[in-house]
């Protein structure tokens, strides 16, 4: 079976880091393009990291630029983002996809003091 | 902040034809393909379209995509009880440099 589980989400302090990690099963994890998608309290969906099936490539919407980082262990079949300098406004349900088709429950990161 | 703009919401009774408007620029679905997801309460996205207007295995022909220009479409037709979710569409901004998603549209059926 496809799967993708996140795991490393939390309460926080402004200011803080987490890492998030996703791991797949059921699929050639290598040959696939990923993303982290995030969805605040009531909002809709943002996107916030892609990186490439080699890794070659990433991406970062504007808010997390400089802040967050994406990338990915091939031999693990693991997606990660590690997450500085948080804010209250990163507060939200942090989805991993693996594109576009397949999507995990997601983990809850809460920014606050 | 999203660049892709839904109306907020859509409805209809059960059996009608719902359609959802993404409107968008030239950097995004004017150059590139436009996926729709469904979002149930509580649940995670679920892809809808892709490429503008095909279905993934498993989806049902009452939903179908569509592009023009800058804009682009989700039609739902014979609406159902189970319909009733959250839409948003999606494509790649080659000006950003990123994804970007709609604004989403709550259909709710009467």
């Amino acid at each position: 079976e496809v799967q993708l589980v996140e795991s490393g989400g939390g309460l926080v302090q402004p200011g803080g880091s987490l890492r998030l990690s996703c791991a797949a099963s059921g699929f050639t994890f290598s040959t696939y393009d990923m993303s982290w998608v995030r969805q605040a309290p009531g909002k809709g969906l943002e996107w916030v990291s892609s990186i490439s099936n080699s890794g070659a490539n990433t991406y970062y919407a504007d808010s997390v630029k400089g802040r967050f980082t994406i990338s990915r262990d091939d031999s693990k079949n693991t997606l990660f983002l590690q997450m500085n300098s948080l804010r209250a406004e990163d507060t939200a349900l942090y989805y991993c996809a693996r594109h576009w088709g397949v999507w995990g429950k997601g983990t809850t990161v809460t920014v606050s003091s | 902040q999203s660049v892709l703009t839904q109306p907020p919401s859509a409805s209809g009774t059960p059996g009608q034809r719902v359609t959802i408007s993404c409107s968008g620029s030239s950097s995004n679905i004017g150059s590139y393909t436009v996926k729709w997801y469904q979002q149930l309460p509580g649940t995670a996205p679920k892809l809808l379209i892709y490429s503008n207007n095909q279905r993934p295995s498993g989806v049902p022909d009452r939903f179908s995509g569509s592009k023009s220009g800058t804009s682009a479409s989700l039609a739902i037709s014979g609406l159902q009880s189970e319909d009733e979710a959250d839409y948003y569409c999606a494509a790649w901004d080659g000006s950003l440099s990123g994804h970007v998603f709609g604004t989403g549209t709550k259909v709710t059926v009467l």
